[in-house]
């Protein structure tokens, strides 16, 4: 079953309306997750770093107001798109690493959340 | 810096060909981990291997294969007798072994499989 959990996995919004995905680790903690987003037919841009209990880094050129990341526990990270215009419209996956096993370096992906702003 | 290459954007082959996906990969770190990932049109990634910087051991997994050079900074993956299903985008990745830092794609080789 899955490890890391991605809900929802497609959703319709609004233009000027916001939308939150959420990201959950099922079987171990992760005090660091991580947000990606991809446009079709691109890579995988790795948009911010969410650390539990502190605030989220983000990448060079993303928007830290427009896109909200709480890390609120050691399970759960949640990605907040405000104010959604159509060229937000994407693949938004998020990743974490399973701290107990593998050096650290397991790392787990959700199942992605694909974001249609209308 | 750390960066993956994939010269690769598309590749077309026929059923039953084999392929080979190139890799390319720059780091600074001695200890690092690669990986392979697959991406269906559906979108999830799909785990096929990783590999860490000590172990250049080449791996064989069914139809898939994969041959790590540290000394050209290389990690090809070659698919042995393709099928239509083996159709999608593949990424290859790095990970410094630094506690907190995220994966990094290489820009991903779109494998198309005909019958």
């Amino acid at each position: 079953g899955a490890v890391v959990s991605q809900h929802p996995s497609r959703v319709i919004c609004k233009s000027g309306t916001s939308v939150k995905i959420e990201c959950r680790s099922l079987d171990f903690q992760a005090t660091t997750m991580f947000w990606y987003r991809q446009f079709p037919k691109q890579s995988l841009m790795l948009m911010a770093t969410s650390n539990e209990g502190s605030k989220a880094t983000y990448e060079q050129g993303v928007e830290k107001d427009k896109f909200l990341i709480n890390h609120a526990s050691l399970t759960l990270s949640t990605l907040t798109v405000t104010s959604a215009h159509p060229e937000d419209s994407s693949f938004y996956i998020c990743s974490a690493r399973d701290p107990s096993t593998g050096g650290g370096n397991t790392i787990y992906f959700g199942e992605g959340s694909w974001l249609t702003v209308v | 810096a750390q960066k993956v290459t994939q010269a690769q954007t598309e590749i077309s082959v026929v059923e039953k060909e084999d392929v080979t996906l190139d890799c390319v990969y720059e780091t600074r770190d001695t200890t690092y981990y690669l990986f392979w990932y697959k991406q269906p049109p559906s979108g999830e990634l799909v785990f096929l291997i990783r590999r860490n910087s000590f172990d250049e051991q080449n791996e064989i997994s069914g139809r898939y294969s994969w041959n790590f050079q540290k000394s050209t900074s290389s990690f090809n993956f070659t698919i042995t007798a393709s099928q239509v299903v083996d159709s999608a985008v593949y990424f290859c990745a790095l990970i410094p072994n630094q506690a907190g830092t995220a994966l990094i794609f290489g820009k991903g080789t779109t494998l198309s499989v005909s019958s």
